[in-house]
């Protein structure tokens, strides 16, 4: 089946410093993936849509100079959480859907547990 | 922005109670789709439903998209403590991205 890797799986940084978290599909080409942010206990706030070769699309809320989203080819997507602060310490995760199945499922990787000190 | 509604937040059953969870959105889905979600664990695809009024089993598991395509069901038949999980509904409302339900973490006591 269609695979997702998300890494790192977990990052500890300084407040104000950088981190990037790679989102790739292994055995297909997404030309959209999505980045969610899940807080304890709570749901999947879908933060950006990442489209290759294009700029991501933010929800509304969503700081997009705060979270840098990059989709460089079809298989790899980044997020970049610049100048990270506590608050930003939550769940990231990614999802991607097969190129050209619109109404595929979204495979997940398996997030990224953040914490800012 | 847009946003998909699901209740209940918490269930706890005994083990061969039913569940039930319910997802409801204020304007028109173009499908929806379940996903399960262990702790510690990310989200794992159960099953879309794209036509108005539609039903699908799996196993104990049934899904129902409403006739409008506003509101949709999970239900589990006698549940297992292999069901133990959290619940999220997602709605798609042009094909393209998805809006996660808040979720309905199940709890079974054997």
């Amino acid at each position: 089946g269609a695979v997702v890797s998300q890494h790192p799986s977990w990052v500890i940084c300084k407040s104000g410093t950088s981190v990037k978290i790679e989102c790739r599909s292994l055995d297909f080409q997404a030309t959209t993936m999505f980045w969610y942010r899940q807080f304890p206990k709570q749901s999947l706030m879908l933060m950006a849509t990442s489209n290759e070769g294009s700029k991501a699309t933010y929800e509304q809320g969503v700081e997009k100079d705060k979270f840098l989203i990059n989709h460089a080819s079809l298989t790899l997507s980044t997020l970049t959480v610049t100048s990270a602060h506590p608050e930003d310490s939550s769940f990231y995760i990614c999802s991607a859907r097969e190129a050209g199945k619109t109404n595929s499922p979204l495979h997940f990787g398996n997030g990224t547990r953040l914490t800012v000190t | 922005g847009q946003q998909v509604m699901q209740i209940p937040q918490y269930q706890h059953v005994q083990e061969g109670e039913d569940f039930t969870t319910y997802c409801n959105s204020s304007t028109t889905l173009s499908n929806i789709q379940w996903y399960k979600q262990r702790p510690g664990g990310h989200p794992v695809f159960l099953i879309q439903l794209v036509k108005s009024g539609e039903v699908k089993k799996q196993k104990r598991l049934t899904f129902q998209f409403g006739e409008a395509k506003k509101n949709s069901s999970l239900h589990i038949t006698a549940t297992q403590t292999t069901d133990v999980g959290t619940y999220f509904c997602a709605g798609t409302y042009n094909f393209n991205k998805f809006y996660f339900g808040s979720g309905t973490k199940l709890n079974v006591k054997p």
